[in-house]
């Protein structure tokens, strides 16, 4: 059974600093990873997904690497802002199952402070 | 930009009733998904649905849980007998590709459930 875990489960950071939030999973066999951001109370919006092919993906401030074979993920998020300060998610979509479920990390709490 | 919608936005009710959460997916979107997330915890995988039938569910998704799509544009999970354990945030997704490895799937704002 996939397991994904985020560490840390909570961050806090001055403005303008470069940061790296860590997401692990235990079952290689994967087709694909996202990264979301979810709001207090709000739902969750994508960010970058990663096929399994692929080393890594970048959206403006953005940079999200996958190494399937040791079962992690990073997201960079360069120079920080305090509109950055949500909870961050993963999931992995596995091979197995052919409904396309995602299974969701337990999430990073990111709190950028002026 | 095109997005998912859901209604209601919050939504209370009583042990023991059916309630029926609402979802516009994506116009061109060809999958659609619940997710549900207790407070505090994982977001989790209810069901997934392609082709006008359920391609995956979870153990969660037991008999007093449904899925429909009524119209071209509509997406539906129904409750049948609400338990207070159903209390959560559920999450509608969608996404195009039939291509696994590209899958991208975009969320709804939520429906906040609440059993009473």
């Amino acid at each position: 059974k996939q397991e994904v875990t985020q560490i840390p489960a909570a961050l806090s950071v001055p403005e303008g600093e470069n940061l790296v939030l860590n997401c692990s999973f235990t079952d290689s066999a994967i087709y694909n990873l996202q990264w979301f951001r979810q709001d207090p109370g709000k739902g969750l919006t994508s960010l970058l997904l990663i096929q399994s092919s692929q080393r890594e993906q970048t959206s403006g401030r953005l940079n999200a690497s996958l190494d399937k074979s040791s079962g992690r993920s990073t997201l960079y998020i360069a120079a920080s802002q305090p509109g950055d300060s949500a909870t961050y998610l993963c999931a992995v979509k596995v091979l197995t199952g052919g409904g396309n479920k995602l299974t969701f990390g337990t999430g990073t709490q990111l709190k950028v402070e002026l | 930009e095109p997005e998912v919608t859901q209604t209601p936005s919050h939504q209370v009710t009583q042990m023991g009733q059916e309630v029926i959460l609402r979802c516009v997916p994506i116009s061109n979107h060809l999958y659609f998904y619940w997710y549900r997330q207790i407070l505090g915890q994982k977001v989790e995988f209810l069901v997934s649905f392609y082709n006008n039938e359920i391609s995956e569910k979870s153990e969660i998704f037991d008999d007093q849980f449904s899925v429909e799509r009524p119209d071209g544009s509509n997406f539906t999970l129904k409750i049948r007998s609400t338990k207070l354990e159903d209390s959560a945030m559920y999450f509608c997704a969608s996404s195009e590709s039939q291509d696994p490895g590209y899958n991208e799937q975009f969320f709804g704002p939520g429906t906040r459930l609440t059993v009473l």
